[in-house]
C-alpha cells in the first residue's frame, strides 16, 4: 500500500514553455502533497507543500507565480513550471502524506525535466 | 532551520565490508528518518528513530539514534551492490521532511 505515482517520468521542453506534472496517490487519500526539487548531485529541498483545497505554502526562495501547484483532489497534485528555463532542470519529486500518519510521506518516483 | 550533516559525502567499497554513515546536528533532533534512494527514482524510507539510545535493525542495517539525539548511524553489515545508493536523513517536524546533503555509498562485486 501507500503508492505514489508521478507523470510524466521525463519530459524535455523548449525554453519559455510550461510543463505540468502530476503527483497521484494511488491507494490512499492523501491530505498533504510535498514538491521537492533535487540538482544532481545534490540533496532533496522542500519546495511547497499543498494541503487539498487550500492554496500551497511556499518555501522560501521559491517563486509561487513560477511554479503553480494545484491540489484539487485527495489523490492529485499537479506542479506547473511556468516559462521554463535552463536552470530549471532538475529532478522533481513529490511525496504524500495521509491524516492517519502525518510524519511518513510517501515519495513518488520522480520526473526528470530537461529544459533546452 | 536545522541544519543536518551528513559523513562521509562519499563512500566506495568492495562487497563483503562493513561501512558506517553518520548523521548529526547541533540541535535534538524531534525524530530522525533514514531513506534510501538510488538514481533517476525517490527515496525509500528505511527506518524512524525516536527515543534517544535507540537501535533498530533491518537486517544487515543497523541504525542507531544517539542518546542525547543529535546523532544517529547508519551500519550496513557485509555490504552488497544492491547497497549501493545515497543514503539520507532526514528530520520530520511538523509534517515536513528537512534533509541532510545525504552520503553516496557505492558497493563493488
Amino acid at each position: 500500500g501507500a503508492v505514489v505515482s508521478q507523470h510524466p517520468s521525463r519530459v524535455i521542453c523548449k525554453s519559455g514553455t510550461s510543463v505540468k506534472i502530476e503527483c497521484r496517490s494511488l491507494d490512499f487519500q492523501a491530505t498533504t502533497m510535498f514538491w521537492y526539487r533535487q540538482f544532481p548531485k545534490q540533496s532533496l529541498m522542500l519546495m511547497a507543500t499543498s494541503n487539498e483545497g487550500s492554496k500551497a505554502t511556499y518555501e522560501q526562495g521559491v517563486e509561487k507565480d513560477k511554479f503553480l501547484i494545484n491540489h484539487a483532489s485527495l489523490t492529485l497534485s499537479t506542479l506547473t513550471v511556468t516559462s521554463a528555463h535552463p536552470e530549471d532542470s532538475s529532478f522533481y519529486i513529490c511525496s504524500a502524506s495521509h491524516r492517519f500518519s502525518r510524519e511518513t510521506q510517501y515519495f513518488g518516483p520522480g520526473t526528470r525535466l530537461l529544459v533546452l | 532551520t536545522q541544519l543536518l550533516e551528513q559523513s562521509p559525502q562519499f563512500l566506495s567499497i568492495q562487497e563483503g565490508e562493513n561501512l558506517t554513515v553518520y548523521c548529526n546536528s547541533s540541535s535534538v533532533f524531534s525524530s530522525l528518518q533514514w531513506y534510501r534512494q538510488e538514481p533517476g527514482e525517490g527515496p525509500v524510507l528505511l527506518v524512524t528513530v525516536v527515543t534517544g539510545g535507540e537501535v533498530k535493525k533491518l537486517k544487515r542495517l543497523t541504525f542507531q539514534f544517539g542518546d542525547a539525539r543529535k546523532d544517529s548511524s547508519l551500519h550496513i553489515t557485509a555490504a552488497q551492490p544492491g547497497d549501493t545508493g545515497l543514503y539520507l536523513c532526514a528530520e520530520s517536524l511538523w509534517g515536513k521532511l528537512q534533509f541532510g546533503a545525504g552520503t553516496q555509498v557505492v558497493v563493488t562485486p
